[in-house]
């Protein structure tokens, strides 16, 4: 079954703080693992995505961090910052296709 | 680059009538372009995959003589919800998939809100 588990469901952080959001997969036909930001209203933009054969990748503030072996892959965001305060989707691709599989987002909300 | 469009951003409408929801690729051109419902404070779920010149796929569960997808080129995919009621009502989004390297990566429209009273 393809599934996408996205812990915590909400979040509360400090400005200047690390905000980490998880993700687990159970299907291991997965190649591709973006994470989108969505403010409310909008629709999501693509943040940072990772593919399978490198164990972290880091842009800026962002940095995803992928465990092949435990099916898990987690978002850091470092020094969080109110313009942060969104929510986020990570997601799943199947090998061969485009199209995604969305984990049940995570509300973050960044307080100065 | 890799902007999409939708419109309209928003709609209000009357139960039984048809609604036509565009989505376009504004710089690239897109093969596959996909839509997704989002109700609120919810994932988004994935309803059909489009791909130009081609009948759509849906997703299971999805009536495809309610919503039907036309992805006439390759920059312009429509989605028309027919008969519409008022659990239709939620934001309807597009995707593209835009080339970028060896991979193809989505991006997404802003959303349309449907209200259907």
């Amino acid at each position: 079954q393809q599934q996408v588990k996205q812990s915590p469901q909400s979040l509360i952080v400090q400005k200047g703080g690390i905000s980490i959001i998880n993700c687990a997969y159970e299907n291991t036909a997965f190649d591709y693992f973006p994470w989108y930001q969505q403010f409310p209203g909008k629709g999501p933009a693509l943040l940072i995505a990772i593919r399978p054969d490198v164990s972290e990748k880091k842009e800026g503030r962002f940095t995803i961090s992928f465990n092949k072996s435990a099916k898990q892959f987690s978002l850091h965001i470092m020094d969080s910052q109110p313009g942060d305060s969104a929510t986020y989707f990570c997601a799943a691709s199947p090998y061969n296709t485009d199209k995604l599989i969305f984990g049940t987002g995570t509300r973050l909300q960044v307080f100065p | 680059g890799a902007v999409v469009s939708q419109h309209p951003s928003w709609v209000i409408c009357k139960s039984g009538t048809s609604v036509k929801i565009e989505c376009r690729s504004l710089d690239f051109q897109a093969t596959t372009m996909f839509w997704y419902r989002q109700f609120p404070k919810q994932s988004l779920m994935l309803m059909a995959t489009s791909n130009e010149g081609s009948k759509a796929t849906y997703e299971q569960g999805v009536e495809k003589d309610k919503f039907l997808i036309n992805h006439a080129s390759l920059t312009l995919s429509t989605l028309t919800v027919t008969s519409a009621h008022p659990e239709d009502s939620s934001f309807y989004i597009c995707s593209a998939s835009y080339r970028r390297g060896t991979y193809n990566e989505q991006f997404f429209g802003p959303g349309t809100r449907l209200t259907v009273l």
